[in-house]
């Protein structure tokens, strides 16, 4: 099946300090998903991006879906964006297949 | 408020027992989802439904059963053959048509000792 590598596992930072994290994938995907897991493990979807680039205020994204590589983006870090970030693919209407996160923490 | 439901949050079961975890979904998608989460890992994928009263195994269905007699609802067994049940169970839905986008509920922790 489908790999899925993100990249780096942990990741601490001052508030106000910019990121970026990776996901490396094995095989072409038609979804492509990054979430920010919560304290109580509740998944808040942040982009779906199979391709191309998408911003969200103070978070972007970028899919090179040719490379099979993923990029999330946060600038100006805040200490509500501490977190664990997956990033998961898929197929299609299968399911999709994660990463093991990286566990993000801004300190203040 | 349309969204995914799933209860209860924390479940506790002696080892044996057979348990149902609910999901409910007011969103109308057609395609719905079991994952499990193990602790510091990512999430891996039990059994999916793309329409009522059909279902398929994920990469980890050994120990599990569901149905989906009702589109709004999919609901997931733990049985006795599950090895290691204890863990973070997380129900998504997609819409049909439109993209492949999942959405997930809040999950239950279970632990069955």
């Amino acid at each position: 099946g489908i790999q899925v590598e993100q990249s780096p596992p942990d990741l601490i930072l001052q508030e106000g300090a910019n990121s970026t994290l990776r996901c490396n994938f094995s095989d072409s995907v038609n979804n492509l998903q990054w979430f920010h897991q919560n304290p109580w493990g509740q998944l808040i979807n942040l982009f779906y991006i199979p391709s191309g680039t998408k911003q969200n205020g103070r978070l972007s994204a970028t899919t090179v879906a040719t490379e099979r590589y993923s990029l999330l983006y946060i600038s100006s870090s805040q200490t509500t964006d501490s977190g664990v970030y997956f990033c998961a693919v898929g197929g299609g209407a299968d399911g999709l297949t994660f990463g093991k996160g990286t566990h993000l923490i801004i300190q203040p | 408020d349309g969204g995914i439901t799933q209860s209860p949050k924390y479940l506790f079961r002696k080892e044996g027992q057979n348990v149902t975890l609910s999901c409910e979904q007011n969103l109308n998608h057609d395609a719905m989802y079991w994952y499990r989460q193990d602790p510091g890992q990512g999430l891996r994928l039990i059994y999916y439904s793309q329409i009522v009263n059909d279902f398929q195994k994920g990469d980890i269905a050994e120990g599990y059963s569901v149905s989906r007699e009702k589109k709004e609802s999919f609901p997931l067994t733990v049985t006795s053959a599950q090895k290691n049940p204890t863990a973070f169970y997380l129900c998504a839905s997609r819409r049909g048509t439109g993209g492949y986008e999942q959405y997930f509920g809040p999950g239950t922790r279970l632990t069955v000792t």
